[in-house]
This record gives C-alpha cells, structure tokens and sequence, in this order.
C-alpha cells in the first residue's frame, strides 16, 4: 500500500492557461474524490468517482473545470483558462466501498497539489 | 443543509496536559463524523471515525473522541499532549445517504508547547 499519489506537488501558471493534475489512488480503491482547500478553510467537496462514473458534482465545479477516470483507476483534473481565485491546494482521496449511499468508508487524502495563479 | 463548525481557531496547550479540540455539527438524521489531521505540506491523515454504538471512539496516536448527540459535537481529546501534536486539525461529516461526500470544519491549529 503506497497511498494516495498526486502530481505535481506544486504549479506555477499564469491565468488563462490551462492545467491538469493527476490523482493516483489506492489499488483497488473504488472510490475517489476530489477537494480544494484555500488557506484557512477546511477542504471542500468537488467532484466524486465509483470506479470510472463521475456520480456527483459540486456547485463550486464550474464550466472550466473538468473531471475523469477513464479506467477506473487513476483521475485527472483539468482547469481552462486558469484565474488567479482557482490559487488553493487540491486533494485527492480515495476509499474502498461497499458501494452503497449508506457506505461509511474511510478517505484516504494525498499530499495535495498546490496551484498559484499568477 | 450539513455543516460542521470548529469554534476555535487555535487551541494552546502545554505538553502533558490534556488538550480538547472541538467540533459541533448540522446533520438532518445520524451523521458519520471523522477527525483529521495535517501537517505542513501534508495530505490528511485519519484519526479516527464514529459510526454508530459506543460515544467514545478511540484512534490513532493515542487520540479520542466523544460524540455526544444530544449537544451534537464530536470532540477530540488526548489525555496526555505531546509536542509532536502539533498540527491542524479537521472535524469532518458525511451524511448517510450523502455518498460519503464530507464536509470539512474550518479547522483548529493546536500547539503544543514544552
């Protein structure tokens, strides 16, 4: 068990490019998600994954923000079009579920990546 | 809606002593409520978790919660704090038909000094 893996560790962009990040979960994890945390705020809810279906998406993913997990097993995500209030730290997480709305699974969080928008 | 609130920013403690980080929350039916902890460029690390039965839930690194129904907290406590203690610590809430979507306290730093 490695854990969760996500790279890079930090981006430097200028706005209006476009960037991508990738999320490697834990083998055989199921589940993944996707948060973004601002200084002093605790990490919020973006996007979540069973196995390769996006099943759910928040309000705070707007149209330049795209999710995937082709296989099923590593996701990426992509801003277009970068502006300077997508700087935060974005986390990824992953869980074993049962795959049931009651499920009580444990998230496991990567180190995060660490987007500046100059 | 669902929320979780962590009502002090920062909580000092000397090492030793027992420390209490606190965590209340706004959950229609019976929450599942978790602590976490980060370290400076650090991704989470789970603590420990409340599902269902007894109120007082033991963790990782000697580490305790209560959940208490009633005053709808959840708080985190360890009888002896060390330094190495130090960190951010996050209270989190998923609701039972939520998919485990959490949502996130704003987070407490607590310090521990020697």
């Amino acid at each position: 068990d490695t854990g969760v893996s996500q790279d890079p560790r930090h981006k430097i962009t200028k706005r209006g490019q476009n960037v991508t990040f990738r999320c490697d979960p834990i083998s055989e994890h199921n589940r993944l998600y996707w948060y973004r945390q601002t200084l002093g705020q605790g990490p919020e809810f973006l996007t979540y994954f069973q196995n390769e279906a996006q099943l759910e998406k928040s309000r705070l993913l707007s149209d330049r923000f795209s999710a995937e997990r082709p296989k099923g097993s590593f996701s990426t995500l992509e801003i277009q079009r970068t502006e300077q209030g997508d700087s935060a730290m974005y986390l990824c997480a992953s869980s074993l579920s049962s795959g049931r709305p009651t499920s009580t699974d444990t998230q496991y969080f990567g180190p995060g990546t660490r987007l500046t928008v100059l | 809606a669902q929320s979780v609130a962590q009502p002090e920013d920062q909580v000092n403690v000397a090492e030793g002593n027992p420390l209490t980080v606190k965590c209340t929350y706004s959950v229609s039916g019976n929450p599942y409520l978790f602590w976490y902890v980060q370290y400076p460029n650090r991704g989470l690390q789970f603590l420990l978790k409340y599902i269902t039965g007894d109120n007082l839930v033991k963790g990782s690194y000697g580490f305790e919660a209560e959940f208490n129904k009633s005053q709808t907290s959840f708080h985190l406590k360890k009888p002896s704090a060390l330094v190495s203690d130090s960190a951010l610590y996050f209270c989190a809430v998923s609701h039972p038909r939520g998919f485990n979507k959490f949502y996130f306290g704003s987070g407490t730093k607590l310090n521990v000094k020697p």
